[in-house]
């Protein structure tokens, strides 16, 4: 069974740091990965997705890497504000069909004034 | 404006009742899927349709049913075999079966 596992499953930083969030996934087999952002009861936003030919992806303070061979994707955050404050979620696409989308569980991030 | 809208925002169930809840897009994309979040998990696929007339099962399917006679409407029926319906429903669409996925503002269902 696929797994995909976010740690931390909560951050706390100061405004201003850069910082980085990890999503480990068990199957290389993957034909993306995509990232998201929850904020408390609301629906998630699309942040950035990494097809599994590709490396990495940037969307302004936003750097998403992917290495299939350790099973792994961060996303990077650059001077984070605390606007970004909300519940980033990972979520795998594995060849083979629509059954095969795995979402991880997420890591709460707060950026503190 | 183009997106997805999910209704209502909350939801009551009575014991054994069914209810559905909305889902319309105006993207123009082929596929939509349901999802459940429970505190602490990630999402779990319900079901999922990759074109009109067409949808298949996911992960936790008992208890829940869908149709697809529009593209733009993907409705779920939570019946009266789902013995745990307390969670929040989210629906999204993508344009082809592995595209970026946009999510509505979900649904909170609560049982009475």
């Amino acid at each position: 069974k696929q797994e995909v596992t976010q740690i931390p499953a909560a951050l706390s930083v100061p405004e201003g740091e850069n910082l980085v969030l990890n999503c480990s996934f068990t199957d290389s087999a993957i034909y993306n990965l995509q990232w998201f952002r929850q904020d408390p009861g609301k629906g998630l936003t699309s942040l950035l997705l990494i097809q599994s030919s590709q490396r990495e992806q940037t969307s302004g303070r936003l750097n998403a890497s992917l290495d299939k061979s350790s099973g792994r994707s961060t996303l990077y955050i650059a001077a984070s504000q605390p606007g970004d404050s909300a519940t980033y979620l990972c979520a795998v696409v594995y060849s083979g069909g629509y059954q095969k989308v795995t979402f991880g569980t997420g890591t709460k991030l707060q950026v503190i004034p | 404006d183009g997106g997805i809208t999910q209704s209502p925002k909350y939801l009551f169930r009575k014991e054994g009742q069914n209810v559905t809840l909305s889902c319309e897009q105006n993207l123009n994309h082929d596929a939509m899927y349901w999802y459940r979040q429970d505190p602490g998990q990630g999402l779990r696929l319900i079901y999922y349709s990759q074109i009109v007339n067409d949808f298949q099962k996911g992960d936790i399917a008992e208890g829940y049913s869908v149709s697809r006679e529009k593209k733009e409407s993907f409705p779920l029926t939570v019946t009266s075999a789902q013995k745990n319906p307390t969670a929040f429903y989210l629906c999204a669409s993508s344009i082809g079966w592995a595209g970026t996925q946009y999510f509505g503002p979900g649904t909170r269902l609560l049982v009475l």
